[in-house]
């Protein structure tokens, strides 16, 4: 079965600040990667996916993903910032089985102003 | 274009009490599945249905119960609330093979006192 590890449970940065958020996965198998984001008392919300091609993924609020095959690794990241990205971040795989994705157990990200 | 829709948002119940949580989807997705959301612990599917008349049990299913009688409506019963089974429920429509997406709706925040 597959796992995932996300590495940072709270982080807590000022706005402009530079965001890495990192994630781990175990299955040796072709992937698909996601990368959620849930606001304070919202859903869950697409941010960006990786199914194949291009390692480093574009997604929505000037986010993206880098898929490192080699590190089974699919860290987040955000040159810059903002208060609005104050939210929950939840990194996810599915492996080759039918049984849904896997999720990370979640990075709690604090932007203060 | 309503997506994925759960009701309710709210539920109290009392421990011993049943109820179903529903689940409707218009984006006629043969892939539906359920998950728990715990603080800490990320997301966990519950059950997951690849098709009507299909289902089968993801990583947390004891006390849940699940049907699909149709593509759209995939319905997740509580037999007898526990207090264990306070938590966020979210549905979610899609992503149940390669290069798809799921997506994921409101969600129904249940407390069993």
């Amino acid at each position: 079965a597959q796992s995932v590890s996300q590495h940072n449970h709270h982080v807590i940065l000022s706005e402009a600040a530079s965001l890495e958020l990192g994630c781990n996965y175990s299955y040796g198998g072709t992937v698909n990667l996601f990368w959620y984001v849930q606001y304070p008392g919202q859903h869950l919300q697409l941010l960006l996916k990786y199914f194949s091609g291009d390692p480093l993924v574009k997604g929505i609020k000037g986010f993206e993903a880098e898929f490192i095959k080699s590190k089974f690794s699919f860290n987040l990241r955000k040159p810059s910032v903002q208060w609005s990205d104050t939210a929950e971040y939840f990194c996810a795989v599915r492996g080759g089985g039918a049984d849904g994705l896997t999720f990370g157990k979640g990075t709690h990200l604090i932007i203060q102003p | 274009n309503a997506g994925v829709t759960q009701t309710p948002k709210f539920q109290v119940l009392k421990t011993g009490q049943s109820m179903t949580l529903q689940c409707a989807q218009d984006m006629n997705h043969e892939y539906m599945s359920w998950y728990r959301q715990d603080p800490g612990m990320g997301l966990r599917l519950i059950h997951y249905s690849v098709g009507a008349g299909i289902t089968d049990q993801g990583e947390v299913p004891n006390g849940y119960n699940v049907s699909r009688s149709t593509t759209e409506d995939f319905p997740l019963r509580l037999l007898s609330a526990a207090p264990s089974q306070t938590s966020v429920y979210f549905c979610a429509s899609g992503g149940g093979t390669a290069n798809t997406e799921a997506f994921f709706g409101q969600g129904t925040r249940l407390t069993v006192v």
